[in-house]
């Protein structure tokens, strides 16, 4: 199976900064990987799949990158409606998901 | 616009057998080549995929829920299903269910997701 880690586990920033998210998985996933944003009481949401590409009506803050093992996704300018848990996913094999990275608010 | 919404008894006693139903709207499942999958999410274990299934009835599961993992499709009624057998409280979860991006493709992202319903295994 493999395995995502991503880190921080938290990240508390304030408004207007740029927030840089990790997930490395334990074996290449080619570009094979998907990030999701979840917000509290609300099913995941598809921001980027196939490592970088934005799904629809995701704005254009979302970034993501990579390829292999590390990835990042990366929100260009924090805004209040991006606090929620983000989580990568691999479809490389079988899938599976990474244990979220938290963000708040400072 | 598509909707998938999850139903299913909240409370499961240890041992029995947890059934959901996703049911679909706004677009039909045998009028798609898009596969169909399961995911919970606990708090000890964060997300995971349950397994996947297209219109025909062909699905992947993961094979660390064994052979506790039934998936099947009533196109008649535009819904998808999730058996899991045996069941303990390392699956109480919230389950949701949840339609592959690309299309014949088992091996997915989701796109669209219901709302997710609570399952809680005790006795």
């Amino acid at each position: 199976e493999i395995v995502l880690t991503q880190s921080p586990a938290t990240l508390s920033l304030s408004p207007g900064e740029r927030a840089t998210l990790s997930c490395r998985a334990s074996q290449s996933v080619s570009s094979y990987l998907a990030w999701y944003q979840q917000k509290p009481g609300q099913a995941p949401r598809l921001l980027i799949h196939d490592a970088s590409y934005r799904a629809t009506g995701i704005p254009a803050r979302f970034s993501g990158s990579g390829s292999g093992t590390d990835f990042t996704l990366t929100i260009s300018s924090l805004e209040p409606e991006d606090v929620a848990v983000y989580y990568c996913q691999q479809r490389s094999s079988w899938l599976t998901f990474g244990g979220g990275t938290k963000v708040e608010i400072k | 616009q598509l909707q998938l919404q999850e139903s299913g008894p909240g409370l499961v006693k240890p041992s029995e057998t947890l059934s959901l139903t996703c049911t679909v709207s706004g677009g039909s499942i045998s009028g798609s080549n898009h596969y169909w999958g399961w995911i919970r999410q606990s708090p000890g274990k964060g997300l995971e995929w349950i397994g996947s299934m297209d219109y025909s009835g062909i699905s992947y599961h993961n094979p660390s829920l064994k052979s506790r993992v039934t998936i099947s499709v009533d196109t008649s009624k535009n819904q998808f299903s999730l058996r899991l057998s045996s069941v303990t409280a390392a699956d109480t979860a919230v389950y949701y269910c949840a339609r592959g991006r690309q299309i014949r493709d088992p091996w997915n992202v989701f796109d669209i997701w219901g709302q997710g319903t609570t399952a809680t295994v005790s006795s």
